[in-house]
């Protein structure tokens, strides 16, 4: 069974770095695009960006590039998204996803809650 | 970046009413990489539709999909209870995804 389970929730003060994770399971995790997708509290779903763990090729959604890191170890089958200083502003609901090779979101993992205050 | 805007934001109905919700693009979208989700509260959202008509497993067929180009349509033929929730649509170019910002079914 294809699954996608994410690390827990994170409370940080703002300034701190944070790296959340996301491990694949029950299929190849180097032959599918991963994803982030933001959700920030009753509000829609935000693109972040993509890996392809089979290689590493990373794409950034414009409104994210440069304020987060995505990355993967594909040895343990693991994704992730980083922070190096977070704001409060990045408090939200992070989902990390699996992209069909048809281009389509067909794996959602759990959501990892990330909690910015002072 | 292609903007994504969904109709209405609301759609108050009630259960066994059809309920038609648009989405448009601002520019052409491939067919092929246009999707539609539904997110119910304290949950992950699901795909519904793929390739703008194409029904994800297990969707049952009173969930359909059409339109092609800027303006794409997720009619929902007799609403069930389960089905009052939030629903997104996205395209899913080679490089770049975006969302429109939802619209959410509501019990009239």
């Amino acid at each position: 069974e294809e699954q996608l389970v994410q690390s827990g929730a994170e409370v940080k003060k703002p300034g701190e770095s944070l790296k959340i994770s996301c491990k694949g399971s029950g299929y190849s995790f180097t032959s599918y695009w991963i994803g982030w997708v933001r959700q920030m509290s009753g509000k829609g779903l935000e693109w972040v960006g993509i890996i392809f763990p089979g290689d590493s090729d990373t794409r950034y959604s414009p409104s994210f590039q440069g304020q987060v890191t995505i990355s993967a170890d594909k040895s343990i089958t693991t994704a992730y998204l980083q922070w190096s200083s977070l704001k409060a502003s990045d408090t939200a609901m992070y989902y990390c996803v699996r992209k069909d090779s048809s281009g389509y979101i067909d794996y959602w993992g759990q959501g990892t809650l990330v909690t910015v205050s002072s | 970046e292609i903007v994504l805007t969904q109709s209405p934001d609301t759609l108050s109905l009630s259960p066994g009413e059809r309920a038609t919700l648009s989405c448009r693009a601002s520019q052409r979208v491939s067919s092929s990489y246009f999707g539609w989700y539904q997110q119910k509260p304290g949950q992950a959202p699901r795909l519904l539709i793929y390739a703008a008509s194409s029904r994800a497993t297990g969707i049952p067929d009173r969930f359909s999909g059409s339109g092609s180009g800027t303006d794409f349509t997720l009619t929902i033929s007799r609403l069930e209870p389960e089905d009052f929730a939030v629903y997104y649509c996205q395209q899913y170019g080679s490089s770049s995804w975006t969302f429109g910002q939802g619209t959410k079914v509501e019990l009239k």
